[in-house]
């Protein structure tokens, strides 16, 4: 089966600073999602990459597929207190069920 | 579109009861997806179907866990009897066919067993 592995688990940055996390797989990457949950609600769909070398960008978010399509990164720009929360990488190899990364917690200080 | 409703939102229950857990897809999604999600094994997906059928329930913890799917837009999960070890929050997704817009979640049910 795929293994998703997130890094870091958790992440305290100061307001305003970049910061980046990183979700590796076992194995080729045939469509990789990007999700965001905050504390007791459910995950809210950010970002999907399916190409060697895609990128996409939402707001101040952007996500990498490398070209080999065995690792994501996802980049925060000037991040704020609304960019807490939790992040989760997702892969559906088979188009039909999606598994999950461990997630990295993200907090902001003001 | 009302998104992917589940309830209750909260459950506490007894050890031993039985818990049913409740999702309604969004109008038009014809896969659904049951989640658990706890801090020591992260999101793991219990069961999914399609078009109504169950294709995979290899994730289903015990036979004291089972999931139906009536109808094209409801869902149920229930475990009987429940068990201190089965609290957690559950999520259940649904989406259109292909997946190139990700899985739609509801908002979960978080159940204590105590």
């Amino acid at each position: 089966s795929q293994e998703l592995e997130q890094s870091p688990q958790s992440l305290i940055v100061q307001e305003g600073k970049n910061l980046t996390i990183n979700c590796t797989s076992s194995k080729t990457l045939y469509g990789l999602y990007w999700y965001k949950q905050k504390y007791g609600e459910g995950l809210i769909f950010l970002m999907m990459l399916q190409k060697g070398g895609e990128e996409k960008s939402h707001e101040k978010i952007t996500a990498k597929l490398d070209e080999k399509k065995q690792q994501s990164s996802l980049h925060i720009t000037a991040s704020q207190p609304s960019h807490a929360g939790i992040y989760l990488c997702g892969a559906d190899p088979y188009n039909n069920d999606m598994r999950f990364g461990a997630g990295t917690r993200l907090t902001v200080k003001p | 579109d009302a998104g992917v409703i589940q309830s209750p939102r909260h459950e506490v229950t007894e050890m031993g009861q039985e818990v049913t857990l409740r999702c309604k897809l969004i109008s038009g999604h014809n896969s659904l997806f049951w989640y658990r999600q706890t801090m020591m094994r992260g999101l793991e997906l219990l069961i999914y179907f399609n078009n109504n059928v169950p294709i995979d329930d290899s994730g289903m913890p015990e036979d004291r866990f089972s999931a139906k799917m009536p109808n094209a837009s409801f869902s149920t999960l229930k475990i009987q009897p429940s068990e201190p070890r089965d609290s957690a929050v559950y999520f259940c997704a649904s989406r259109r066919d292909r997946g190139i817009f990700g899985y739609t979640f509801g908002s979960g049910t978080r159940l204590t067993v105590v």
